[in-house]
């Protein structure tokens, strides 16, 4: 199973909106609409801030949405904040009880 | 709340062998199904493997296959990953996670660091 494709990198002015992507297949992101994201601060955990396509954990700002067209999945975040500065991750459901992660985005608030 | 304290990790040598502890807290464990995730230094997330709530279905990464061994004892509130054979590119942070509807990875735990090396 190959990890799904995200940039590296992707920056933004406080308030404006970014969008990450993450290209799958049609085994994994095209076959399920099961695609999560997570977000990582440096030296933490992952976080589950976006999940099953239109879902956010409880006291995840809305400011996270996400979307999926094909075999490509995107993570928006709106009125970017300084406290969104963070790598995130994308990860899909690949059938069989498994799951493969996206290489990771670092996003950097201007 | 939910809380997954994961233990075990350290320095091995390569060829060792290594059983990693995740003390699930606050919720009721034997109705989860779980998953252990991996982070080498600088790197991105590497799914490991995955159990079933029971214990009965257990699932790995296709090329970790035949060195780790999940289980877990649900008396005990306990996720163990065995890892056999350890070789250089196993260093890593290991994250214990639950799964709530088993098709997203929900809590994680703080992660131990498991470093190979001679």
């Amino acid at each position: 199973q190959s990890a799904l494709t995200q940039p590296a990198s992707v920056s933004g002015s406080p308030g404006q909106s970014i969008t990450i992507s993450c290209t799958g297949s049609s085994s994994d992101v095209g076959s399920y609409n099961l695609v999560s994201w997570y977000q990582q601060h440096p030296g933490k955990a992952p976080k589950l801030i976006f999940y099953q396509g239109s879902k956010r954990p409880s006291g995840v700002s809305n400011r996270f949405s996400g979307s999926k067209s094909g075999n490509t999945a995107s993570l928006t975040i709106s009125g970017l904040q300084a406290e969104d500065e963070a790598d995130y991750y994308c990860c899909s459901y690949a059938g069989n009880s498994s799951y493969v992660f996206g290489t990771g985005t670092k996003v950097t608030v201007l | 709340e939910v809380q997954l304290l994961e233990s075990g990790g350290g320095l091995v040598q390569p060829g060792g062998s290594l059983r990693l502890s995740c003390a699930a807290s606050g919720f009721t464990f034997s109705n989860y199904a779980m998953s252990w995730v991996r982070q080498a230094p600088g790197k991105g997330l590497e799914w490991v493997s995955g159990i079933s709530a029971s214990g009965g279905g257990t699932f790995y990464a296709l090329s970790l296959r035949g060195r780790f061994t999940i289980s877990r004892d649900n008396s005990k509130n306990t996720l163990y990953l065995h890892i056999n054979s350890l070789k250089a590119e196993d260093t890593a942070v290991y994250y214990c996670v639950m799964e709530v509807g088993d098709t997203e990875l929900d809590y994680w735990g703080q992660g131990t660091l498991v470093t190979v090396s001679s």
